[in-house]
This record gives structure tokens, C-alpha cells and sequence, in this order.
């Protein structure tokens, strides 16, 4: 039972476009989600979370949308990089709890 | 500030052998977890604790993987015995986690994690 869907396996982007990752969830109690980046042979690292009492967070060049009746939300990276490309996880919380359920990711490859 | 340190970074065992992992969390942090991340898969949590305690183990297969966190700060995560489709990245993270706290607490920061491979 997967709550926590990132359906696109990969993305691939111009240096300098934007960067637009996409996920859904299906759990209504979730109430913050997480974006983490990862490097291969690296640990996840944190990038940016949003509240579900909010519907954007913007910090730098990354911005994090949520839409709660649809249940999606998506990244927004403005201008990409090529130091952007790595796997993409979104992540999502319930809340009261400091469980975390994660996507399978979504590599990113931003062409210089 | 030192990260989450895991070892080994690499296992190769054969099925049926016993392998253990290692993790220190970063100094201060209450909730630590162990994931499970096969190729191609996002990382599926096996354990949490609080301190010392288990928070949620639903998803550790009890019968062959055991972990324990000694007096709340390091952990071990042991397989007993191991099979083929236990390869994968194990990932160790922490958070501040304190219940009641902030969102903010949830936010996890990741050790290098061991890869291991079942042969």
C-alpha cells in the first residue's frame, strides 16, 4: 500500500529551467511533508518540508507547493543546476506522529 | 556538528549468515531509525525509538532481524540469518523528535548507510 507516490522514475531538465518534481499521497492524516535529496553513496540530506496548515514554502531557489484537496504537492527548483541532479524522495508525516513514509524517488538529471 | 556515523559502509555475507550494523546518532537527538532502501525503492522504515524505547517496529521482520539502542544513544541492527532478498542500503537517521515538539523535530538527518549484499 503505497501512500506516498512519486510516479515519475526520472526527470531530465536544461541547466538554468526549471525543475518541477511531482508526488501524491492518499493518507488524509498526513499534515507535513518532507523533500530529501540524495547523492549516490550518500545518506538522504533534508531540503525543505511544508506544514498542511500552509500550500507553499520557499526557501531559495526551492519551493515546495501543497495542495490538500488534491493531495499533491511538488518541487519547484528555479533556476536548476547541474549540482541538482540526484534522486528526489518526497516524504510525509501523520500527524502526532514522527513516523515517516516515503516515494521511491525521482532522479533528477539536469543537463549543463 | 558530527552527522549520523554508520559501519560498515559494505557487507557481502551468503545466505543464512549473521551480520550486524552500527549506528551513532547525532549527539542530543531522542528518535533514531533504521531503514531498509532496496534499489529502486524509497527507504522503508523498520524501527523507531525514543531514547531507548521502540516506538514502531511494525515493519521489522522479528524473525530473523533484531535491533536494540544501548542507553539511548547508539543502536545495533542485527540479521539472523539472512537471506537473499534482505540486499539492500541500510539507512540509520536521527531527529530531535521530542513528542509535543515542533514539526520541525521530524526532520531526520541521515547517516552514509551500509550497503549489503546476500549472496
Amino acid at each position: 500500500d503505497q501512500q506516498v507516490k512519486q510516479n515519475s522514475p526520472s526527470l531530465s531538465v536544461q541547466e538554468g529551467r526549471i525543475s518541477i518534481l511531482n508526488c501524491d499521497y492518499t493518507n488524509s492524516m498526513f499534515d507535513y511533508f518532507l523533500w530529501y535529496k540524495k547523492y549516490p553513496a550518500e545518506g538522504p540530506t533534508f531540503l525543505i518540508s511544508i506544514s498542511s496548515i500552509k500550500d507553499k514554502n520557499e526557501d531559495g531557489r526551492f519551493t515546495v507547493f501543497l495542495n490538500k484537496s488534491a493531495k499533491h504537492l511538488s518541487l519547484h527548483i528555479v533556476p536548476s543546476q547541474p549540482g541538482d541532479s540526484a534522486v528526489y524522495f518526497c516524504a510525509a508525516t501523520p500527524m502526532g506522529s514522527f513516523k515517516t513514509i516515503f516515494g521511491a524517488g525521482t532522479r533528477l538529471f539536469v543537463k549543463a | 556538528e558530527a552527522g549520523v556515523a554508520q559501519s560498515p559502509r559494505y557487507k557481502i555475507i551468503e545466505k543464512r549468515q549473521s551480520v550486524a550494523f552500527w549506528c551513532n546518532p547525532i549527539s542530543g537527538h531522542a528518535t533514531l531509525y533504521w531503514y531498509q532502501q532496496i534499489l529502486g525503492q524509497g527507504p522503508k522504515l523498520l524501527i523507531q525509538f525514543q531514547n531507548n524505547g521502540v516506538v514502531d517496529d511494525s515493519q521489522l521482520p522479528k524473525d530473523r532481524f533484531s535491533a536494540e539502542r544501548l542507553k539511548g544513544v547508539d543502536s545495533t541492527l542485527k540479521i539472523q540469518p539472512a537471506k537473499l532478498e534482505d540486499s539492500a542500503v541500510y539507512l540509520c537517521a536521527s531527529s530531535l523528535g521530542v513528542p509535543g515538539g515542533p514539526h520541525s523535530y521530524n526532520e531526520q538527518f541521515f547517516g552514509p548507510g551500509t550497503r549489503l549484499t546476500v549472496l
